[in-house]
């Protein structure tokens, strides 16, 4: 039982790449998040799917795009790289939308764009 | 406004002493849940404890517990104990209901451990 994977875990880019960050979970979780972490703040929410075959914007989407290609895995996809992007960005996953349900993160995928 | 304070950049602790980590939060929603997770220096994000809006009595799990005031909206951790292992950074976070499905954070506290 794995719980919540990213791929890749590290990756450079240069200012205009495109990427997609990779997560799966195998909790049987509905929800699934991508979250951003920068420096001296804490997580701020990208993109979330709420249920399989929903996707909605959440605080920080711009830039940014998202794929629930099924019911474990989310990928959130970058089109064009700007620096800003630079940041750790995690995914995370629960067993339903509501405000008691906890969140499992996935271990991370350090992003730099140069 | 902030929805989501952590007013202790850093606190240092002897291990065997207890700490406690403020958090205090903002929300006229009635029905909100609130989280603290830990975040070593490994980088991953691990869920500590939850106290919901509803929860008479305050939360449990180990040596972790929430001294939750809702009038005062504060919902602190309680490490009794401390370890050289809790040296990490702490993160408060609230679910409000109606506001969706995001877990609000807090800038977090560093907590240091020593021997």
């Amino acid at each position: 039982n794995a719980g919540v994977t990213q791929t890749p875990k590290f990756q450079v880019l240069k200012t205009g790449q495109s990427m997609t960050l990779q997560c799966a979970q195998d909790m049987n979780h509905n929800s699934m998040y991508w979250y951003r972490q920068d420096p001296g703040m804490g997580l701020r929410l990208i993109y979330y799917s709420a249920s399989e075959g929903t996707t909605d914007k959440g605080e920080v989407p711009n830039g940014y795009n998202v794929s629930r290609l099924n019911k474990r895995e989310f990928s959130l996809r970058l089109e064009s790289a700007a620096p800003s992007q630079t940041s750790v960005y995690f995914c995370a996953s629960s067993e339903l939308a509501g405000y008691y349900n906890e969140q499992f993160f996935g271990p991370g995928t350090r992003l730099t764009v140069l | 406004a902030q929805k989501i304070t952590q007013t202790q950049p850093g606190m240092f602790v002897q291990e065997k002493e207890a700490v406690t980590l403020d958090c205090t939060y903002d929300t006229s929603d009635q029905s909100y849940g609130l989280f603290w997770y830990k975040q070593p220096s490994s980088g991953e994000m691990i869920f500590l404890i939850y106290q919901g809006s509803y929860d008479e009595q305050n939360a449990t799990e180990g040596r972790y517990s929430l001294n939750f005031q809702k009038a005062r909206k504060s919902a602190n951790l309680v490490i009794s104990a401390s370890q050289l292992g809790d040296s990490a950074m702490y993160f408060c976070a609230m679910r409000e209901r109606q506001a969706g499905t995001a877990l609000i954070f807090g800038k977090g506290t560093t907590l240091s451990v020593s021997s």
